[in-house]
């Protein structure tokens, strides 16, 4: 099945700053790939996502970029503000049997310094 | 977010004990889901339902019991509690396969 690996596990950048968090899947038919930021005590929200047919995504602060070749993506977070701060998933679809789901790597806690 | 709720949201119980986790969805969303969350190990799948009636087992399935009878709702069994039970449990929904997942607000499950 899908296997993701998330990179690093803590950040810590200091305000204004940018910050990068890398993902590598193991399943080259995924085909979608969101980033989850979770603040303490609540639930995960996503925040972006990606398919499979494009390499690039931005919103506002955010980018993520794909690189299926590689079987890797990345969120960046630029101009980082202490709202920032959050424990941040990413994760890839599994196909496996025909059934579909999210596989998600372990998470990354951001921590943005005043 | 309101469109999805989970109850309890706290709950404490005893070891060998039966517990069942709710979830109830207002969207019609076909697929369900239910993590758990422990330090370290990020969100890991225990079951999932792609309908009414349908249910897989996830990555960590073992001690846990789901159903599906109505597509509104996805109740979690505890069949009997362990202490390695203890953990946050969300459950997700959505409408499509490889789609945005919605979590619940969580459940704080302690197994004493």
């Amino acid at each position: 099945g899908e296997n993701v690996e998330q990179h690093p596990s803590t950040l810590s950048v200091q305000e204004g700053d940018s910050a990068v968090i890398k993902c590598t899947y193991s399943d080259s038919a995924s085909n979608y790939f969101p980033w989850y930021k979770q603040e303490l005590g609540k639930r995960p929200q996503l925040i972006i996502d990606i398919r499979s047919n494009v390499g690039e995504k931005k919103d506002q602060r955010i980018a993520v970029t794909l690189n299926k070749t590689a079987k890797h993506f990345s969120l960046h977070i630029t101009e980082t503000q202490p709202e920032d701060s959050a424990v941040y998933f990413c994760a890839a679809s599994e196909t496996q049997g025909g059934s579909e789901k999210l596989v998600f790597g372990k998470g990354t806690k951001l921590t943005v310094n005043p | 977010d309101a469109g999805i709720t989970q109850s309890p949201r706290y709950k404490i119980t005893e070891t060998g004990r039966q517990v069942t986790l709710m979830c109830h969805q207002t969207w019609s969303h076909s697929y369900m889901f239910w993590y758990r969350q422990d330090l370290g190990h990020g969100l890991r799948l225990i079951y999932y339902s792609a309908a009414a009636d349908i249910t897989d087992k996830g990555e960590v399935p073992d001690g846990y019991v789901v159903s599906r009878s109505k597509t509104e709702n996805f109740p979690l069994t505890l069949e009997s509690a362990t202490r390695s039970q203890t953990s946050v449990y969300f459950c997700a929904s959505t409408g499509l396969a490889s789609d945005t997942q919605y979590f619940g607000p969580g459940t704080r499950l302690t197994v004493l």
